[in-house]
């Protein structure tokens, strides 16, 4: 596609419940990465995927965080029990390849999900 | 670990002045950097970066930063604000060991420019 897709735009969600966000790389780009943003906390890292290689799952706040990669192409990020610390804007980046990303022009954002937890 | 700070949550200026949105950043080996930008409901933005070679770097719509390696400091400026620079920006420097590559971000400055 001509952009970073994410979907939905808007999550509203219960307490306890599971949700799945989902993002759409630019065609061709083989790193991705998944950011969270909460007021006053800027831009938190939470996993990057390169191509085939194993994750890097650093930035996951905590077990009830996962993602998946299928076929080098669509992400999905699930948060298992949510809580409303959870509620925040989780951003969807996409790159050539990280080294062209962080070497070149940066990463292609998405739009985001803006998840609420009530 | 490499990182960045944003020590301003906000900056005002008036339309027609200087701006400064102030980042410093701390990093083992050469840094390199970024500047994003947010505007209102719309996603993030490239600005510019600085990898090597000269430390004044001039990105989109006008910004420039100046890379300060004693002081590890990668300011972002403009010499003439306008309203429309109205915005949320982001420092970010590059964080690569053996098994990533990725932007280390600051907490963010909010840029508000005054008529």
């Amino acid at each position: 596609g001509a952009g970073v897709s994410q979907s939905p735009s808007n999550k509203v969600t219960e307490k306890g419940k599971d949700v799945e966000l989902r993002c759409d790389p630019i065609s061709g780009h083989t790193a991705l990465y998944w950011y969270r943003q909460s007021l006053g906390q800027g831009l938190e890292f939470l996993i990057y995927f390169q191509g085939n290689s194993a994750p890097d799952k650093s930035g996951l706040p905590s077990d009830r965080f996962s993602a998946e990669r299928t076929g080098g192409s669509v992400s999905t990020l699930t948060i298992q029990r949510t809580q409303q610390e959870d509620s925040a804007v989780y951003l969807c980046a996409s790159s050539p390849s990280a080294g062209t990303a962080t070497t070149n022009y940066g990463y292609t954002f998405g739009s985001g999900t803006r998840l609420t937890v009530v | 670990a490499q990182s960045v700070a944003q020590p301003e949550d906000q900056v005002n200026v008036a339309e027609g002045n200087p701006l400064t949105v102030k980042c410093t950043y701390s990093v083992s080996g050469n840094p390199y950097l970024f500047w994003y930008v947010q505007y209102p409901n719309r996603g993030l933005q490239f600005l510019l970066k600085y990898i090597t070679g000269d430390n004044l770097v001039k990105g989109s719509y006008g910004f420039e930063a100046e890379f300060n390696k004693s002081q590890t400091s990668f300011h972002l400026k403009k010499p003439s604000a306008l309203v429309s620079d109205s915005a949320l920006y982001f420092c970010a420097v590059r964080d690569i060991t053996y098994n990533t590559d990725k932007l280390i971000f600051g907490t963010g400055t909010r840029l508000q420019v005054f008529p």
